[in-house]
């Protein structure tokens, strides 16, 4: 099982749609977990950290279950700013402090 | 602030060659790490730094090697450049460490020809 795994993508979806990305990971000893932003040919950037209450940021919303040691990301009112890849993030447990595993990505196009 | 500066942008280099690609960031943060991003594989982990003068292996070392003297600085050096090494790495930086998340520099495009 890869370490962090998430949808294949792409999804395209029309401005103002709802659009939810999913992401499990392998080691229950994880504990930080984030979705990073990456436009094409830019570099990644940290969109949200993933807590396990759940939390919320505007549009966006990020949920943890440690328990299935699944995340999600769920967009609302899609933008056409929104197009992107979206990476799921966690921290190698077994690593230091400097240590984090990158999902794939899920590519995201909302059309208008 | 310039937050973190990656030199060169793009890199084009023969087999066998060496190369230091640069990193400096301006936010006083100890943690620092080298990514490597390939298409498909997503980004992996070349080698990390917790502080000045400390320095880790991460999940794709070999072929690099890396020094922290400062706490601004954390070179990426190439010993013998191969094509399996063309990618885009990016460097990256942080003040708490996986708690509070990276941010990265825009990235140094290699090709090795």
């Amino acid at each position: 099982r890869k370490e962090v795994e998430q949808d294949p993508g792409p999804f395209n979806v029309p401005e103002g749609a709802t659009v939810a990305f999913n992401c499990t990971y392998s080691n229950s000893a994880s504990q930080s977990f984030f979705w990073y932003r990456q436009d094409c040919r830019k570099e990644p950037k940290l969109l949200m950290s993933v807590y396990s209450s759940g939390n919320e940021d505007g549009r966006f919303t990020a949920q943890l279950n440690r328990a299935s040691q699944y995340i999600s990301l769920l967009i609302r009112d899609s933008k056409l700013s929104d197009s992107a890849t979206y990476l799921c993030v966690v921290n190698n447990p077994r690593g230091s402090q400097g240590n984090l595993i990158f999902g794939k990505g899920t590519k995201l196009s909302v059309k208008p | 602030n310039a937050g973190v500066t990656q030199t060169p942008k793009f890199q084009v280099l023969k087999t066998g060659q060496s190369m230091t690609l640069q990193c400096a960031q301006d936010m006083n943060h100890e943690y620092m790490s080298w990514y490597r991003q390939d298409p498909g594989m997503g980004l992996r982990l070349i080698h990390y730094s917790v502080g000045a003068g400390i320095t880790d292996q991460g999940e794709v070392p070999n072929g690099y090697n890396v020094s922290r003297s400062t706490t601004e600085d954390f070179p990426l050096r190439l010993l013998s450049a191969a094509p399996s090494q063309t990618s885009v790495y990016f460097c990256a930086s942080s003040l708490t460490g996986v708690q509070g998340g990276y941010t990265f520099g825009s990235g140094t495009r290699l090709t090795v020809v």
